[in-house]
C-alpha cells in the first residue's frame, strides 16, 4: 500500500498560484498519481492523474520528479469557487482495495 | 452533470430498518464503486463490482450487502440501521477495472438520516 501524506490543510487568495504537495514514499513501479476534488456534499471529481514528469490539463498541472516519492499539483489562478478538499490516490491498475482508500485529503481555503 | 445517478438523494428511516441505495452508472462503464462519507471518518471505500463480479471490498460491514445487475445498475443494501449509519453514500463508475486510478465519475450522492 502506497499510502500517502498531505496536508491537512493550505490558505491562499485569488488569482494565486496554489501547490499541493502529496508524499508517497513507498509508491510502486506501477503506481500512478491521482488527484480528485471534493467541493461539500457533492461527489469527488477526478482533476489529473500521471505517471512521472509533468502533466497537464485545462485545470491543472502535475508535477512529479524522477524518484516519484512526491508530486505537487497545482493550481493556476484559483478563484474562490476552488475551495474544496484534494485528494491524492497512488494506485496501480489493477484496482484492489488499497487503490480505491482515499486518505483525509487537502482542505484548500481560498479567500478574496 | 456527472451521468451517475443514484436515488434517492435523500432517505430518512429509523434504527433496525433496511433501506436500498440505488446507482446507475455511466453509459459504457463496467465498475461501480459504494463509499461511505461521515462527517467523522471521511470517504470510506467499502466495495467495488466490475461487470457483475465482485473485485473488492474495503469497510464494509456485514450489514450491508451490494450487488451489480445484468444492466449494469447496483444496489447497496443496508439492515439493521444504527444512528451511525447516518452518512452521504455514493457511488461512481469507472470503464475499467482499474479504481481510482482511472478516471471514476461520481454520483451525486444519497444522503441517510437514521433516527
Amino acid at each position: 500500500l502506497a499510502k500517502t501524506t498531505q496536508p491537512v490543510s493550505m490558505d491562499s487568495y485569488e488569482g494565486q498560484e496554489v501547490n499541493i504537495t502529496c508524499s508517497h514514499n513507498n509508491i510502486a513501479t506501477n503506481d500512478y498519481i491521482t488527484w480528485y476534488q471534493q467541493f461539500p456534499s457533492q461527489g469527488p471529481r477526478f482533476i489529473i492523474q500521471g505517471y512521472k514528469t509533468k502533466v497537464t490539463n485545462e485545470v491543472a498541472s502535475l508535477f512529479i520528479p524522477a524518484d516519484r516519492k512526491s508530486s505537487t499539483l497545482s493550481l493556476p489562478r484559483v478563484s474562490l469557487s476552488d475551495t474544496a478538499v484534494y485528494y491524492c490516490l497512488v494506485a496501480d491498475s489493477g484496482g484492489g482495495a488499497d487503490g480505491l482508500t482515499f486518505g483525509k485529503g487537502t482542505h484548500l481555503i481560498i479567500q478574496p | 452533470d456527472s451521468g451517475v445517478t443514484q436515488t434517492p438523494k435523500h432517505l430518512i428511516t429509523a434504527t433496525g430498518q433496511r433501506v436500498t441505495l440505488r446507482c446507475s452508472p455511466r453509459s459504457g462503464d463496467l465498475s461501480v464503486y459504494w463509499y461511505q462519507q461521515s462527517l467523522d471518518q471521511g470517504l470510506q471505500f467499502l466495495i467495488h463490482y466490475y461487470n457483475g463480479e465482485e473485485r473488492a471490498k474495503g469497510n464494509i460491514l456485514e450489514r450491508f450487502s451490494a450487488q451489480q445487475f445484468p444492466d449494469l445498475h447496483s444496489e447497496l443494501n443496508l439492515s439493521s440501521l444504527e444512528l451511525g449509519d447516518s452518512a452521504l453514500y455514493f457511488c461512481a463508475s469507472s470503464v475499467e477495472a482499474g479504481g481510482m486510478n482511472t478516471e471514476a465519475f461520481f454520483g451525486q450522492g444519497t444522503r441517510l438520516t437514521v433516527v
